[in-house]
Formats: C-alpha cells, sequence, structure tokens
C-alpha cells in the first residue's frame, strides 16, 4: 500500500520565522511529488517535484525531493497570516493506473 | 482555466438514504478521483477512475461505489448512508496523457448523516 507521511502534523510559528514541512513516502513506482495549499476549501497547486536535487521556488516558498531517501521539503522563509492553511504532500505513482495519494497535512497556523 | 465542480456544497441525508455526489471537469481530463477529508487523517482515497467505464478501489472504497458513464463526469454513491460517511468529500481530475502535470480540485461536499 502507497504512504505518505507528513511532519509535524501542527505547527505554530509567530509571524516572520521561516518554517519548514516534511514529506516522506513509500509508493511504487513514483512518478512525482506535489505540494498543496489548503486553506478553506478546495486544495490549491504549489509545487510539483520530479527529479532529486532541483529546487523549486515561488516567492517565499521553496521545495525539494531526495528520491534517494524517499522525502521532500516545503520550506517558507518570512511567513505571513495569510501562509496559515493546511499544507498537504500528494505522491502520483503508476502501477497500471495513475494514483494520487495524500499524506495527513501539517497545518500551519502563523501568530502575528 | 481547468474547472472541476461538485454539485453540492452542503448535504445533510437521513442514515440510510441512497447518496449520490457529483462531479464534474470541463478539460478532458482521463484521471479522476474521489477523496474523504477527516481531521487528522488527511485526504484518503476511495475511488479513482482512469477512463470511461473502468474505476479503481482507492484506500477506503468500503460502503461506496462509483460511476463513470461519460468522460466529465465521476459520481460518488453511497449505497446506504451511515453516519460514519459524515465527512468533507474531495473530487480531483488529472490529465492523464502528461505524466506530470497537477491535480485540479472541486470545493468540496460537506456531508453530514444524522
Amino acid at each position: 500500500e502507497d504512504k505518505v507521511v507528513q511532519s509535524p502534523l501542527s505547527l505554530v510559528v509567530h509571524e516572520g520565522d521561516t518554517v519548514t514541512l516534511n514529506c516522506s513516502y513509500e509508493v511504487t513506482n513514483f512518478r512525482s511529488l506535489l505540494w498543496y495549499k489548503q486553506e478553506k476549501k478546495a486544495p490549491t497547486f504549489l509545487f510539483m517535484l520530479t527529479s532529486s536535487g532541483i529546487e523549486k521556488k515561488s516567492g517565499r516558498l521553496s521545495s525539494i525531493l531526495d528520491k534517494k531517501e524517499l522525502f521532500s521539503i516545503l520550506n517558507i522563509t518570512a511567513t505571513q497570516t495569510g501562509d496559515s492553511a493546511v499544507y498537504l504532500c500528494a505522491v502520483k505513482s503508476n502501477f497500471g493506473n495513475e494514483k494520487l495519494t495524500f499524506g495527513t497535512g501539517t497545518r500551519l497556523t502563523i501568530i502575528p | 482555466d481547468v474547472k472541476v465542480t461538485q454539485s453540492s456544497r452542503y448535504l445533510v441525508k437521513r442514515t440510510g438514504e441512497k447518496v449520490f455526489l457529483e462531479c464534474v471537469q470541463d478539460m478532458d481530463h482521463e484521471n479522476m478521483f474521489w477523496y474523504r477529508q477527516d481531521p487528522g487523517l488527511g485526504l484518503r482515497l476511495i475511488y479513482f477512475s482512469y477512463d470511461v467505464k473502468m474505476k479503481e478501489k482507492g484506500d477506503i472504497p468500503e460502503g461506496y461505489s462509483v460511476s463513470r458513464e461519460k468522460k466529465e463526469r465521476f459520481s460518488l454513491i453511497l449505497e446506504s448512508a451511515s453516519t460514519n460517511q459524515t465527512s468533507m468529500y474531495l473530487c480531483a481530475s488529472v490529465w492523464g496523457l502528461q505524466p506530470n502535470t497537477e491535480a485540479f480540485f472541486g470545493q468540496g461536499t460537506r456531508l453530514t448523516v444524522v
């Protein structure tokens, strides 16, 4: 069974802090790893990672994948209250047909 | 813009009722997924479909079935709703022919079974 584990489950930091969210996985026929941000309703896409060691960056957010150690991290620098959300990690695998498996998510709360 | 539309945002049903949750996407995506999201458990895959009339069980298919008669529509059916199926249900779709594309989500249906 494919498995995606995120840590920590919950994180509370002050505005301006830097945070690192973790995602480890065990899947058959890995295709890609995706990060999503979920505020109130539908998750919104952040990054897709397919190759090890190549950092993806968007503003204050960045992410990197390690396919040897089977994990990814999502960094957020200079956090703002608008970063408060649940961050979801998902892994796309293909064993005959494409499957998308999610972790439990990390709930990030930014205190002003 | 890709759009994934779920038919209801909020639904209240009685125990034992048959419940249909509908999901429609407008980008000709091959792959569609149904998840339920519960606090502390993340998104858990119920069923997915990679083509019309094709379906695969996810991690928690018990108590659910699905239907995909047309490419754009993927329905989740609760044959006999129970209170432990109270949850947020999310539908997602992804383009199957291009391997490295992201999944797009509907707005979710919050189902309460009383």
